[in-house]
């Protein structure tokens, strides 16, 4: 498979704890991106960070990347109901195609 | 500004038979990919198209083909379906300024019955 994997395969928290998600993946990289799926519906951009990069933040959401173990992280902080969703991760190869390589997910339920 | 649009949302088809899927880019984007995302995994790509030409194509059979039209719309077609061939079928855009970083469509949920 091309997919990359992704741990835990779900997660159940309370509000306002914090979520970690990670990603491994297999071949060298341009960039990696992390998504959100809501039930089954379009996928929406959260955050990218690139090869050369080694953390990254942007609001409640924090990215690192370790391209010697091909492996990266996401920190959602103080988590809130509306942050339930599929969150997956994405890797860029880079080259002339758009192409991108897709993680298997993970699927984060939080409790009110 | 619309987001990426896609046509229709649902549709049952028929093994053998043959389905278009339609996508709308975001205005100025030139760059549309289409993603097969069955039930329980990620995206898996199958074509990306660029000013009309096909950039990439991922490890689909020929019976799924795309095209590219002069207003950067794109259709997918696939041939001959197949019961696996059941799945949410997503189009996505991106522009020059962000080329990396997919905006994507709701998605179309193809079940064959």
């Amino acid at each position: 498979s091309q997919q990359g994997e992704e741990d835990p395969q779900a997660l159940s928290i309370q509000e306002g704890e914090n979520a970690t998600m990670n990603c491994s993946y297999k071949t060298s990289i341009n960039n990696l991106q992390w998504y959100r799926q809501n039930s089954g519906r379009g996928l929406v951009h959260l955050i990218l960070i690139r090869s050369n990069e080694r953390e990254k933040h942007s609001g409640r959401l924090r990215v690192t990347l370790d391209t010697s173990k091909k492996s990266s992280s996401l920190l959602i902080t103080a988590s809130r109901a509306a942050d339930t969703a599929s969150y997956f991760c994405a890797t860029d190869p880079g080259g002339a195609t758009n192409k991108l390589i897709f993680g298997t997910g993970t699927l984060l339920a939080v409790q009110p | 500004d619309a987001g990426v649009t896609q046509s229709p949302t649902h549709l049952i088809k028929t093994r053998g038979q043959h389905v278009t899927l339609r996508c709308s880019p975001i205005s100025g984007h030139k760059s549309v990919s289409w993603y097969q995302q069955v039930l329980g995994q990620g995206p898996q790509f199958i074509f990306q198209y660029y000013e009309k030409e096909e950039r990439g194509r991922g490890n689909f059979p020929d019976r799924f083909s795309a095209r590219q039209f002069p207003n950067y719309s794109s259709e997918l077609n696939v041939n001959a379906l197949l019961l696996g061939d059941s799945a949410l079928y997503l189009c996505a855009s991106s522009g020059a300024e962000a080329r990396n970083v997919l905006t994507f469509g709701a998605g179309s949920r193809l079940t064959v019955l």
